[in-house]
């Protein structure tokens, strides 16, 4: 049984498109997390949320949102797709609070 | 600032040597602390997390990790290395009040036969 599942895991587009990626937990939790890994390997966190709350990383661009049709789904849109875009993004979730994450295997996005 | 640093990008080691992958941390108070490792073309697994109370806290896939305060560090050990255990290592860190993680650079490591 899959914990945390993203699809599509490889996304290939064209700059100026408009895509979203999809995540589902059947975990059970209340926050879910999206997070971007670049060419270095380092990740940062995009959002968080849960029924109560986003908190949006200062730093992300407002091409991004994240779109949670329910407690179980978490998806992330974005618009404009710019070349810096390209990352491998990951889903994530937790019970509310100090709680370890648990991860999804990731989305590689490569912007042409 | 709150920080994690892992100051190895790319360790080398022998099947059946010892491992000792660096952490250290930045943070006002005790963060909650954790390892994951990441395989090539996969998510990250959590290895195992450091709360509080006894400072050895043990994992998965036979990792353990010691806290120690004084040195701000979290240090992932392994005693005896597997060739599948070559993978992306990567520290984190949860502050006080927060709830997103905060990661190392990663560490990657290479078993050789």
């Amino acid at each position: 049984d899959t914990a945390v599942s993203q699809t599509p895991k490889y996304l290939v587009t064209q700059m100026g498109n408009d895509k979203s990626i999809k995540c589902e937990q059947n975990l059970g939790h209340d926050t879910m997390y999206w997070y971007k890994q670049d060419s270095k390997k380092f990740l940062k966190i995009m959002f968080s949320y849960n029924n109560k709350e986003l908190i949006i990383n200062e730093t992300v661009p407002n091409r991004f949102s994240p779109k949670s049709p329910d407690k179980a789904h978490l998806n992330l849109h974005i618009n404009s797709l710019e070349l810096g875009d390209s990352a491998v993004y990951f889903c994530a979730s937790s019970q509310e609070g100090r709680q370890p994450q648990h991860f999804g295997d990731g989305t590689r996005l490569s912007i042409l | 600032a709150q920080s994690v640093t892992q100051p190895d990008i790319h360790i080398t080691v022998s099947e059946g040597a010892s491992l000792e992958l660096r952490c250290n941390y930045s943070y006002g108070a005790t963060p909650y602390l954790f390892w994951y490792v990441q395989s090539p073309g996969q998510g990250l697994q959590l290895l195992l997390k450091y709360f509080s109370g006894d400072t050895l806290v043990q994992g998965i896939k036979g990792f353990e990790a010691e806290f120690k305060r004084s040195q701000s560090s979290f240090n992932l050990r392994k005693p005896s290395v597997h060739w599948s255990d070559a993978a992306e290592y990567f520290c984190a860190a949860l502050g006080t009040g927060a709830n997103n993680l905060f990661f190392g650079t990663g560490t990657r490591l290479t078993v050789i036969p």
